[in-house]
């Protein structure tokens, strides 16, 4: 199984600022990664798909890169709507698996 | 798009629960349909994925045996037979659309979740 290491589990940081997420596989996925937001009580929702396209409707202040086995999602100018919980996810084999997320918080 | 996720609630240890998911706004055939799960306060575990056209089923090896997964493409339902819970199977269960039919699909939209709880 492929194991998705997410780096920091959580940040603080203040509106305007960029910040990069990090994800790691055990194993090479080529460019089968995904990144995902969730608010509190909400579903999640997805915002990147193959490493680094952007799902319809995301704005272009997210963006991913990498292939094989390191990753990062980058959120460039940080608004207060953007403080939630990122997961990163491999669908290059089964199982399918997630990140265990990283938080990011208002400093 | 919409998903609409229904049939949680409260269930014994041992008991079955069947979950749906009802689709909209887009050919439901056409795309893979996966179950993903949150127990409270903890991050997101992949459960079941089924092609669009039913032919391919994954399961998590958590409820490989105890889960059913099917989908009906007249009536644009996905569902999730859960047999034998136990606790840790308490969690917000969301269904999750994939970009197309095959299963290794990524995921574009979500339903809102419906909560499972397995009391002992």
């Amino acid at each position: 199984d492929i194991q998705m290491t997410q780096s920091p589990s959580s940040l603080s940081a203040s509106v305007g600022d960029r910040v990069t997420i990090t994800c790691r596989a055990s194993q090479g996925i080529s460019n089968y990664l995904a990144w995902f937001q969730q608010k509190p009580g909400k579903a999640p929702k997805s915002l990147i798909y193959g490493a680094s396209s952007l799902q319809s409707g995301v704005p272009l202040k997210f963006s991913g890169s990498g292939s094989g086995t390191d990753f990062t999602l980058t959120i460039s100018d940080l608004q207060p709507e953007d403080f939630a919980t990122y997961y990163c996810q491999q669908y290059f084999s089964f199982p399918v698996s997630f990140g265990g997320g990283t938080e990011v918080e208002i400093k | 798009v919409h998903l609409l996720e229904s049939g949680g609630g409260l269930v014994q240890r041992g008991g079955s629960l069947r979950l749906s998911c009802a689709a909209s706004g887009f050919t439901f055939g056409t795309s893979a349909m996966s179950w993903v799960r949150q127990a409270p306060g903890k991050g997101l575990e992949w459960v079941s994925t089924i092609s669009g056209h039913g032919e391919t089923i994954k399961y998590a090896d958590s409820v490989k045996g105890r889960f059913t997964v099917s989908r009906d493409n007249v009536k644009n339902v996905l569902s999730l037979q859960m047999n034998d819970l136990s606790a840790e199977d308490t969690a917000h269960y969301f269904c999750a659309k994939g970009t197309y039919s095959g299963v290794l699909s990524a995921f574009d939209f979500w339903g809102q979740g419906t909560l499972v709880t397995v009391s002992s």
